[in-house]
């Protein structure tokens, strides 16, 4: 399995506060990104990165900030947690690879309780 | 990058072959068909992935019809623990950010 860990993997918050997820791997791949998995949603991207201090939105981007200092972390910030961000998010991480195909590595996911 | 449609759900016995259609019929030519399968509460896990001609890993194999318009992925010896949310996505190549979006997928129950 690739190198992917979140922390943390469980979090209880109360609306209001601000919370950080991160992403660690292990692999030095260029790109990281940011999903949330909510039933009847499926999987949709939040943000991404396609290096160190190059990030962009995807999606559902609306309430969340990320940071990529480094290679091997990205962050996922909601400044401001709301209900409607409690989910499941999930990190994952691609290279390119022959011929520019590229295929997604996907951590653990943390689940987030907002209340 | 091209849509792609899937059955919603389909039952599989255990032990024997799944089959798992997609159609992607406006694909282009340098679009690659990924699959991915996402176990209950886990993250999605990469399956396999081609552009024209047939593929095979450990995993499953997946065969592209010579259209290209639509491929099946194939799980030769299905078992239960292959319970799984099962996403076909098209993803036009040399793209700088590689992102995948995902759709509703197709649920596969493997049933003993």
């Amino acid at each position: 399995d690739a190198g992917i860990t979140q922390s943390p993997r469980h979090k209880v918050t109360e609306t209001g506060t601000p919370v950080t997820l991160r992403c660690h791997q292990t692999e030095n791949h260029r790109y990281m990104y940011w999903y949330r998995q909510d039933p009847g949603h499926g999987l949709r991207l939040i943000h991404y990165s396609y290096g160190v201090k190059d990030t962009d939105k995807g999606e559902v981007s609306d309430g969340y900030s990320v940071s990529r200092s480094k290679t091997e972390d990205f962050l996922l910030t909601l400044e401001s947690a709301t209900s409607s961000q409690t989910s499941v998010y999930f990190c994952a991480i691609s290279e390119t690879g022959a011929q520019g195909s590229y295929e997604q590595y996907f951590g653990p996911g943390t689940r987030l309780t907002v209340t | 990058d091209a849509k792609t449609t899937q059955p919603p759900s389909m039952d599989c016995a255990e032990g024997r072959a799944a089959n798992l259609p997609c159609n992607h019929s406006t694909i282009s030519g340098n679009e690659y068909v990924y699959w991915y399968r996402q176990i209950h509460s886990q993250g999605p896990q990469y399956i396999i992935h081609g552009l024209k001609n047939n593929e095979t890993n450990e995993m499953a194999s997946l065969i592209i019809t010579e259209d290209r318009k639509s491929s099946t992925l194939i799980l030769p010896h299905a078992t239960l623990r292959d319970t799984a949310v099962y996403y076909c996505i098209v993803k036009r190549s040399g793209s700088n950010t590689g992102k995948l979006i995902f759709g509703q997928g197709t649920t596969l129950q493997v049933k003993p």
